[in-house]
C-alpha cells in the first residue's frame, strides 16, 4: 500500500484562485515528517516545508499554507490568490524517522500534483 | 557552491551501454540516496547508503549497482542500460546536525536510453 496518497493528479486554476492539494498518508511510526515539494518545468526539487508529527501547529508562509491534522492523517497545501509561477508538480512526502535499522532519513513520496495556473 | 551535485546533468546513452551517475555532497551527511522519478509515479527509491561500508536496495534495485567511494561520493551504475531506464534521477543526503533533521537533494540527472 502507498504511504503517501495524492488523489488529485493534475489540479487547473485561474490566477487568483485559491487551490488546495490534497495529501494523506500512512504509518505505524509515532515520530515521523511530512514534507511538500515543489518540481518547477526545470526538474529541480525545491523545498517548501518539513513538519515533525508533534507539532501539528498549521503554518503560512506568504501565499503558501499547511493543515496537518494527525486525526485524518493528511497534510494538506493551500497556495492563495495562485499565480502563473506557481504551475509545478507538488510532491508531498513522508520520513518515518524511527530508527529501524533502514528507514530513518529515506522518503516516502506520493505521485505529485500537476498544478497549472492559467493567466 | 551546491550542497549536492551530480554529474552529467543530462545523458543520452544507446541500450546496453554501461553508464554512471555520480554525486557529490559537502555536507557531512552519512545517509545518501538514489531515487528515480519517472511521470506520474513520484520518487522511488533505487539504492541507499547509511555509510561507506553499508549499502542497501531500496524498492526498484534491478538493473543497477551503487559504489559509495566516500563519505561525500555515491555512484549510481547501470550496467547494461534498457529504454525503461529512462527517467530523471536524483540523489539525497540526510543526517541529524546539531539535533536538527536535515535532508538535502541534488538538482538531478536526465537519463535517455534509445
Amino acid at each position: 500500500a502507498q504511504k503517501v496518497t495524492q488523489a488529485q493528479t493534475e489540479i487547473s486554476v485561474v490566477e487568483k484562485e485559491d487551490v488546495t492539494l490534497d495529501c494523506v498518508y500512512e504509518t505505524r511510526d509515532t515520530t515521523y515528517y511530512l514534507f511538500w515539494y515543489k518540481q518547477p518545468p526545470s526538474g529541480e526539487l525545491v523545498f517548501l516545508i518539513r513538519r515533525n508529527s508533534f507539532d501539528e501547529q498549521n503554518e503560512i508562509s506568504g501565499r503558501y499554507s499547511w493543515n496537518f491534522q494527525k486525526s485524518t492523517s493528511s497534510f494538506n497545501f493551500t497556495i492563495t490568490a495562485s499565480q502563473v509561477v506557481d504551475s509545478a508538480v507538488y510532491f508531498c512526502a513522508l520520513s518515518e524517522a524511527t530508527d529501524r535499522g533502514s528507514t530513518l532519513g529515506r522518503l516516502y513520496f506520493g505521485r505529485g500534483t500537476q498544478l497549472t495556473v492559467w493567466p | 557552491d551546491a550542497d549536492v551535485t551530480q554529474t552529467p546533468r543530462n545523458r543520452i546513452t544507446k541500450t546496453g551501454k554501461r553508464i554512471m551517475l555520480e554525486c557529490s555532497q559537502t555536507k557531512g551527511h552519512d545517509r545518501m540516496y538514489w531515487y528515480r522519478q519517472d511521470p506520474g509515479l513520484g520518487l522511488r527509491l533505487i539504492y541507499y547508503s547509511f555509510d561507506v561500508k553499508d549499502i542497501n536496495k531500496g524498492e526498484i534495485s534491478d538493473g543497477y549497482s551503487v559504489s559509495r567511494q566516500a563519505q561525500a561520493k555515491f555512484s549510481l551504475s547501470l550496467e547494461s542500460a534498457i529504454p525503461n531506464q529512462t527517467a530523471l534521477y536524483f540523489c539525497a543526503t540526510s543526517d541529524w546536525q546539531g539535533g536538527s533533521y536535515e535532508q538535502y537533494f541534488g538538482p538531478g540527472t536526465r537519463l535517455t536510453v534509445t
